[in-house]
């Protein structure tokens, strides 16, 4: 069965402290995978797409990485404005529907 | 206006009310989407349309019934729902679903409750 989890369910940083949040995924035919940012009260909104292992992709102080089993959302010295909820998903086969994670709520502290 | 609209933003009915979810896209886009997102659990894609035909209904009850006249409007329209039916609806569009990695472009949501 095709799956995605995404740990931790919560974490916490203080603004400055490095950390990443995981992706860990079993699906047959990966097409992509997505990295969504919600905020309280908005719709998802479009981070990044992965399409094969070894792929890297970076914006601001985020950074995304994809191997064959998981990715890895790295986030380089935080600031509060970073705090939301970041949601995985991943494509399969040739439709556009996603299969999304439960996502990780990442609050930072000034 | 520009990106997905959603409307409206929060929605309280009884269960033997009947009401419309409406979403409008303003993207050029020939895909539109319903996801269900409730507390705890994974975004559920409900129903996707491509170039105004439906293309997956993701076993989702009959009291939820969708409508898309038009590549650019998708409406979802609600009747005799249950109180698990409350959680946050979200349209979505994409260029089309003719590629697996299409990126979905998500409305602000409308926020259910039902008493």
């Amino acid at each position: 069965e095709d799956q995605v989890t995404q740990s931790p369910e919560a974490l916490r940083l203080q603004e400055g402290e490095s950390s990443s949040l995981n992706c860990s995924y079993t699906v047959s035919g990966l097409r992509g995978l997505f990295w969504y940012r919600q905020d309280p009260g908005k719709g998802p909104e479009f981070l990044f797409t992965l399409y094969s292992a070894g792929e890297e992709k970076e914006k601001e102080r985020l950074k995304a990485t994809l191997t064959k089993k998981e990715s890895f959302l790295h986030i380089t010295a935080p600031k509060p404005e970073d705090s939301a909820t970041y949601l995985c998903a991943v494509s399969r086969g040739s439709q556009g529907n996603l299969i999304f994670g439960k996502g990780t709520k990442l609050s930072v502290k000034p | 206006e520009t990106g997905v609209t959603q409307t409206p933003r929060h929605l309280v009915m009884g269960m033997t009310n009947k009401k419309s979810l409406k979403c409008e896209q303003h993207l050029g886009h020939n895909a539109m989407y319903w996801y269900k997102q409730s507390a705890k659990k994974p975004l559920e894609l409900m129903f996707v349309y491509n170039f105004k035909e439906q293309t997956e209904n993701n076993s989702v009850p009959s009291r939820f019934s969708p409508e898309c006249p038009n590549s650019s409007h998708l409406f979802l329209h609600l009747h005799t729902l249950q109180p698990e039916d409350s959680a946050l609806y979200l349209c979505a569009s994409s260029r089309d679903t003719s590629s697996g990695a299409n990126v979905l472009t998500f409305g602000a949501g409308s926020r259910l409750t039902v008493l």
